[in-house]
């Protein structure tokens, strides 16, 4: 089945530093991916769409210069979480979207493991 | 803007029970519902989609249900088990594109 990819699963950082994360999809395409945020006994927050080739859509709230999202092929997008504090510690859940024919029918998603940012 | 409400927030029932979820949505017009499970510190796993046009699907020991008028799905679970512990989500998949609106979830508790 489709497969979605996340790296790394935790990570420890200084305050100040930039950390990216990534969101691979293994076995399929993925012209779309997800970006979700979730904060502990809290449910996912989306954080923006990422779409291969050309800018990511953030939504409202969301700093684009804080959280850079690039999405430069058809597997892969990343998130990078620059000047990371620790207000920036939480949960980074990535999806994608099944393409059209996969079996499953139109908008399907799929996600990652996630990502545990933690920024001392 | 659609919002999705999970009730209860948490449940905690012993052994062999079966048990209901319930999770309403404000705006009718889906694409498909999905629900996952969620273990403490994990990412999501999905359990079972429903497309706008089905109204149940059915995997093992749980069964989803969807009544798109009135904005509600339910999961099912038949005689639980302590590995059935866990947060359940539902994910509400719009029309606008591939957006999907969570519920806060319901965190499960089975005791041997």
């Amino acid at each position: 089945g489709a497969v979605v990819s996340q790296h790394p699963s935790r990570v420890i950082c200084k305050s100040g530093t930039s950390v990216k994360i990534e969101c691979r999809s293994l076995d399929f395409q993925a012209t779309t991916m997800f970006w979700y945020r979730q904060f502990p006994k809290q449910s996912l927050m989306l954080m923006a769409t990422s779409n291969e080739g050309s800018k990511a859509t953030y939504e409202q709230g969301v700093e684009k210069d804080k959280f850079l999202i690039n999405h430069a092929s058809l597997t892969l997008s990343t998130l990078t979480v620059t000047s990371a504090h620790p207000e920036d510690s939480s949960f980074y859940i990535c999806s994608a979207r099944l393409p059209l024919g996969s079996g499953s029918g139109a908008n399907v998603l799929t996600f990652g493991a996630g990502s545990r940012l933690t920024v001392l | 803007k659609q919002e999705v409400t999970q009730i209860p927030a948490a449940l905690s029932v012993p052994e062999g029970e079966n048990l209901v979820l319930n999770c309403s949505f404000t705006d009718s017009a889906i694409y498909n519902l999905q629900w996952f499970r969620q273990d403490p510190g994990k990412g999501l796993t999905s359990l079972l989609l429903i497309q706008s046009s089905q109204r149940e699907q059915t995997s093992g020991r749980l069964n989803a249900s969807l009544d798109k008028s009135s904005g509600r799905s339910t999961l099912y679970i038949a005689a639980s088990q302590p590995g059935d512990s866990a947060t359940y989500l539902c994910a509400v998949h719009n029309t606008n594109a591939g957006k999907s609106t969570f519920g806060d979830g319901t965190t499960l508790t089975v005791k041997p």
